[in-house]
């Protein structure tokens, strides 16, 4: 069983070249979130999903965009990355509504922006 | 806004013994709050998750608990081992609508068990 899955796991990027990172899941979950993970600074929410076709902006939103064109997937880009976005992305993944469900984690993707 | 700290930031601890983790919130009006292990370089595992409702909630040698009105809760690890040894974060879900459950972190404790 997968659960989330993020690709790639590690990436280095020079100073204004663009990437995709993939978040995909296989259960049939309604919301989506990507986080950024800094030192000191906790998990931040970058851009979240209630459901296909759905995006919306999170706590620190700037220099990325999303796509949730299936379900089963979330697409976190940088169009033109800077060393400020070195960081550790995590996906994750719930059901819809409002019960006391659980949040599921991939496993991360290690971005450094030379 | 929410508000999530964790304290200590680190621990280290001989093993077998029994410690306390501490978090604390600003917003009381919390959906649930969900505590989480991560190991160097992984994911995040979902350890525990305490509904508003509830006061406690146990797993094996873990036992979370939750005081809504105070905003705190705090981890129990029993007879600790070197397994242990992980970054453990805990989150609150707010309990308004709209919000599309959108979790608040602290910044995590980094607990080490020595042999």
């Amino acid at each position: 069983n997968a659960g989330v899955t993020q690709t790639p796991k590690f990436r280095v990027l020079k100073t204004g070249q663009s990437m995709t990172l993939l978040c995909a899941q296989d259960m049939n979950h309604e919301y989506m979130y990507w986080y950024r993970q800094d030192p000191g600074m906790g998990l931040r929410l970058i851009h979240y999903s209630v459901g296909e076709g759905t995006t919306a902006k999170g706590e620190v939103p700037d220099g990325y965009n999303v796509s949730r064109l299936k379900k089963q997937n979330f697409l976190l880009g940088l169009e033109s990355a800077a060393p400020s976005q070195t960081s550790v992305y995590f996906c994750a993944s719930r059901p819809g509504g409002q019960g006391n469900t659980e949040a599921f984690f991939g496993q991360g993707t290690r971005l450094t922006v030379v | 806004k929410q508000e999530v700290t964790q304290i200590p930031a680190a621990l280290s601890v001989p093993e077998g013994e029994n410690l306390v983790l501490n978090c604390s919130f600003t917003d009381s009006a919390i959906y649930n709050l969900q505590w989480f292990r991560q190991d160097p370089g992984k994911g995040l595992t979902s350890l525990l998750l305490i509904q508003s409702s509830q006061r406690e909630q146990t797993s094996g040698r873990l036992n979370a608990s939750l005081d809504k009105s105070s905003g705190r809760s705090t981890l129990y690890i029993a007879a600790s081992q070197p397994g242990d040894s992980a970054t453990y974060l805990c989150a609150v879900r707010p309990g308004n609508t709209g919000t599309a459950s959108k979790l608040t972190f602290g910044t995590g404790t980094r607990l080490q068990v020595t042999l």
